[in-house]
């Protein structure tokens, strides 16, 4: 596609219940990157995939946080037995460098409330 | 770890008004700086990317500038508009992922 989709738009959970959230980069595009970003504050680091490879997972909150990729383009963010603390938006992002050191392109984020 | 400084964390200017937004980060050792735009509610715009042996990018009335040396980054905005009001954040590229600042948040009054 265009540009990086990302879905649902918003998300309202109760405590407790269960989420994933689809990213879908662009065509081809070969590295994938989760953020979260709370309400006031920067994106910052999830995880980053290169193809269907999770190379680094250091920045998933808890094991509640789960990521994958299984083909090498879609790209679901699980969040099991959602917290009051996991309100925020979560963002994707991808690059067709198989290096970091390039810009990427955004997804419009998913907003996630827990009630 | 890398961390990312924006000053100032809020700005409110008349149309027309020049300036200046500040970026910071502590670690010299970069790939590259990107500064962002994010409207309410928005995913992130890409503005600028300047790779780590450049010293400034150029797009129409933005030119931000990197010295990897003092750790600093500036974006100016010249003849602001309404329609540039919007949070812009800088990032740094280093090790496998982009650190964000917490970014400034810019009204620009009609």
């Amino acid at each position: 596609g265009a540009g990086v989709s990302q879905s649902p738009r918003y998300k309202v959970a109760k405590r407790g219940q269960d989420v994933a959230l689809r990213c879908d980069p662009i065509s081809g595009h070969v590295s994938l990157f989760w953020y979260q970003q709370a309400l006031g504050q920067g994106p910052e680091f999830l995880t980053y995939f290169q193809n269907e490879a999770q190379l680094d997972k250091s920045g998933l909150p808890s094991d509640r946080f789960f990521a994958e990729r299984p083909e090498g383009s879609v790209s679901t963010l699980k969040i099991q037995r959602t917290q009051q603390e996991d309100s925020a938006v979560y963002l994707c992002a991808s690059t067709a460098s198989s290096t970091v050191n390039y810009g990427y392109t955004f997804g419009s984020g998913t907003r996630l409330t827990v009630v | 770890k890398q961390e990312v400084t924006q000053i100032p964390a809020a700005l409110s200017v008349p149309e027309g008004e020049n300036l200046v937004l500040n970026c910071s980060f502590t670690d010299s050792a970069i790939y590259n700086l990107q500064w962002f735009r994010q409207d309410p509610g928005k995913g992130l715009t890409s503005l600028l990317l300047i790779q780590s042996s450049q010293r400034e990018q150029t797009s129409g009335r933005l030119n931000a500038s990197l010295d990897k040396s003092s750790g600093r980054s500036t974006l100016y905005i010249a003849a602001s508009q309404p329609g540039d009001s919007a949070t812009y954040l800088c990032a740094v590229i280093s090790g496998n992922q982009f650190y964000f600042g917490t970014g400034t948040s810019l009204t620009v009054i009609p």
